[in-house]
């Protein structure tokens, strides 16, 4: 199994840009779930999934959006992006109820100049 | 939602225990604390999760005292390669892990 897998790795975008960052599982989880994090800090969770057709906020959702038509994919989208964006974005999963050891992928940092 | 407060760094050497205490002043009853480590350009990776006393896996022991208002997580003999971010958290349930700033270890030879 690769685990939870993010592409790109790096990215530089402009003021204004929009991007999508993409995120696939192939553990069969159902919840998924969306992190940046800031230099020097923890981790704040943007969005979260339950399962295919299911999404909820987290802490920080503005200027972000997400979508789940399949139980692999997760992408997260970033509109009009802003200079607050830039930070290392994770993805991660999990297969039941709690959050109980939550699986992360290896990240995407975004750079918004 | 439970605030966790832990030390913001620590250091070490190798061979050594290292205890790393966290506390929770307003845990809810239900609610799991659960310890992730993560390296620097990587994701966390959970180390290990309790709800009382103690829970010990291969790599971490995990000791929550009856009043469940802190915990310490104890890593036995520690090598260079223990050099992390280790983040204390309060799992509600709720599918949302709330991280702190965690606790920088060094660990030197």
């Amino acid at each position: 199994n690769a685990g939870v897998t993010q592409t790109p790795k790096f990215r530089i975008l402009k003021i204004g840009q929009s991007m999508t960052l993409q995120c696939t599982q192939d553990m069969n989880h159902n919840y998924m779930y969306w992190y940046r994090q800031d230099p020097g800090m923890g981790l704040k969770l943007i969005y979260y999934s339950v399962g295919a057709g299911i999404t909820d906020k987290g802490e920080v959702p503005n200027g972000y959006n997400v979508s789940r038509s399949t139980t692999e994919d997760f992408p997260l989208r970033l509109e009009l992006a802003a200079p607050s964006q830039t930070s290392v974005y994770f993805c991660a999963s999990s297969p039941d109820s709690r959050t109980y050891e939550q699986y992360f992928g290896p990240g995407t940092r975004l750079t918004v100049t | 939602l439970a605030k966790t407060t832990q030390p913001i760094s620590m250091d070490s050497y190798e061979g050594q225990e290292v205890n790393i205490t966290c506390s929770h002043n307003n845990i809810a009853t239900n609610d799991y604390i659960t310890w992730y480590q993560q390296f620097p350009s990587q994701g966390p990776r959970f180390i290990i999760q309790g709800y009382k006393t103690k829970v010990t896996n291969e790599v971490a022991s995990l000791f929550i005292p009856a009043d469940r208002k802190s915990s310490t997580l104890s890593l036995p003999r520690v090598s260079l390669s223990d050099t992390a971010v280790y983040y204390c958290l309060v799992d509600t349930g709720r599918r949302a892990l709330t991280f702190g700033s965690g606790t920088r270890l060094q660990v030197q030879p």
